[in-house]
């Protein structure tokens, strides 16, 4: 079990269909992230969000939209994807935003585009 | 640009040490880190080297110089449930981290 919780662990969704995923920290870190990795691939940086405010859209298209709530979550809005879109989907957390912080991940979302 | 370059794959038996290594160019430099990932798992952080020099967490060190560009993990005393995926990587001064392609480590009997 990790520290950052991701829900739901598996998704399948039509290209036509809106989703959402979730994450959530309660360790009081104020930078959190989304990440994409494919099999056999190293995590690729989607978003970060640092103190509640997106700092980082790593030109990630607007079929994916982030939202930060509150300090403690994160979501992920889905609409309209793509079959390339299928992959885990991580997200993580750090104390604060500097890049030499460890970075705490949660399970991933695996997410399956028919 | 910034890339880290890492073997991708390395194989081992059990109780041995095994070496992974990083080589990295960058534009700045901030550190490096290095994550395991098993195969459904999620990443975990392992350790941070900042400055030159040998880090050492239990049975895992990890070892920088700034001035060869080069980084490695030192496994000893290898386990089975060793067996998984190594990222190194670094910060780019920003927010923002890139990852190695990551090595597989294969841990045999």
């Amino acid at each position: 079990d990790t520290e950052v919780t991701q829900t739901p662990k598996h998704l399948v969704m039509g290209m036509t269909n809106k989703k959402s995923l979730k994450c959530e920290q309660h360790m009081g870190h104020r930078a959190m992230y989304w990440y994409k990795q494919k099999a056999k691939k190293p995590p690729e940086l989607m978003f970060v969000y640092s103190y509640e405010k997106l700092s980082i859209n790593e030109s990630v298209p607007s079929r994916f939209s982030p939202e930060c709530p509150n300090s403690s979550l994160l979501n992920l809005h889905l609409h309209a994807l793509q079959p390339e879109d299928s992959a885990l989907y991580l997200c993580a957390s750090s104390q604060d935003p500097g890049g030499n912080q460890p970075q705490h991940f949660g399970d991933g979302t695996r997410l399956s585009i028919l | 640009g910034q890339s880290l370059e890492q073997p991708s794959e390395v194989t081992a038996v059990e109780g041995a040490i095994v070496q992974i290594n990083c080589t990295y160019q960058t534009s700045g430099f901030y550190g490096l880190s290095w994550y395991q990932q098993h195969d459904g798992g999620a990443p975990t952080f392992l350790s941070y080297n900042g400055l030159d020099g040998l880090e050492e967490t239990g049975r895992f060190s990890s070892f920088l110089s700034r001035s060869d560009s080069y980084g490695y993990l030192l496994l000893q005393e290898l386990q089975m449930k060793d067996s998984a995926s190594y990222f190194c990587a670094t910060p780019t001064g920003g927010f923002k981290t890139i990852f190695g392609a990551g090595t597989r480590l294969f841990v045999k009997a």
